[in-house]
């Protein structure tokens, strides 16, 4: 079956505008997790959603960053007013059930703010 | 605060030989340690776990080594071969599984 999509691959934006990312996870995964990795570090978990439970969002670094997953799907992390330092690359993981390791990445989405 | 730590950048081995990436971690809490391995414009992919129970997972060519004592994770890939050149990352994670913690990676390059 299909894996992990993430799109688009890439993003270019300009500083202050917004931004959305899209993840489409592995089908009957339940959970999901968005990391990103900036250049040269490790991935940074930024939320994580668990069926119908309320999502952990402690890794959120700032107001300007949110995330929803409609219908226990599609997840979407949005950035609002972009930084420069939000460059990075967006990684989104499912697995089947929390707790039982594999987590299936997908390719990311390289976002650029200029 | 980084709980997880990958202290080589890089390694170079020659293809048939040994390699061993290493990992530190600071937390007592974890519960299970993950290897992934990344070629460039992929995402991670799963390679190897071990839960806190145990000192060694073996699946095929790779091992993961967990001493708990000195808080320390290792994989050893044997024999290396030119395919294995990736990153690869240790991750931990407690025993909720909501939060996973990722070294900042190790660049392995098996020479031919």
């Amino acid at each position: 079956g299909a894996g992990v999509s993430q799109s688009p691959s890439n993003k270019v934006t300009e500083k202050g505008k917004d931004v959305e990312l899209r993840c489409d996870p592995i089908s009957g995964h339940t959970a999901l997790y968005w990391y990103r990795q900036s250049l040269g570090q490790g991935l940074e978990f930024l939320i994580y959603f668990q069926g119908n439970s309320a999502p952990d969002k402690s890794g959120l670094p700032s107001d300007r960053f949110s995330a929803e997953r409609t219908g226990g799907s599609v997840s979407t992390l949005t950035i609002q007013r972009t930084q420069q330092e939000d460059s990075a690359v967006y990684l989104c993981a499912s697995s089947s059930l929390a707790g039982l390791n594999t987590q299936y990445f997908g390719p990311g989405t390289r976002l650029t703010v200029l | 605060d980084q709980q997880v730590k990958q202290n080589s950048p890089s390694l170079s081995v020659q293809e048939g030989r040994i390699s061993i990436l290493n990992c530190d971690y600071t937390n007592s809490m974890f519960d299970y340690f993950l290897w992934y391995k990344k070629y460039p414009a992929e995402g991670p992919t799963f390679l190897i776990s071990i839960s806190s129970i145990k000192d060694k997972n073996e699946d095929g060519r790779f091992t993961v080594f967990l001493n708990k004592s000195a808080k320390h994770l290792s994989l050893h890939i044997v024999p290396s071969q030119p395919g294995d050149s990736a990153v690869y990352f240790c991750a931990a994670s407690g025993n909720n599984f909501n939060k996973f913690y990722f070294g900042s990676g190790t660049k392995l390059n098996v020479k031919p």
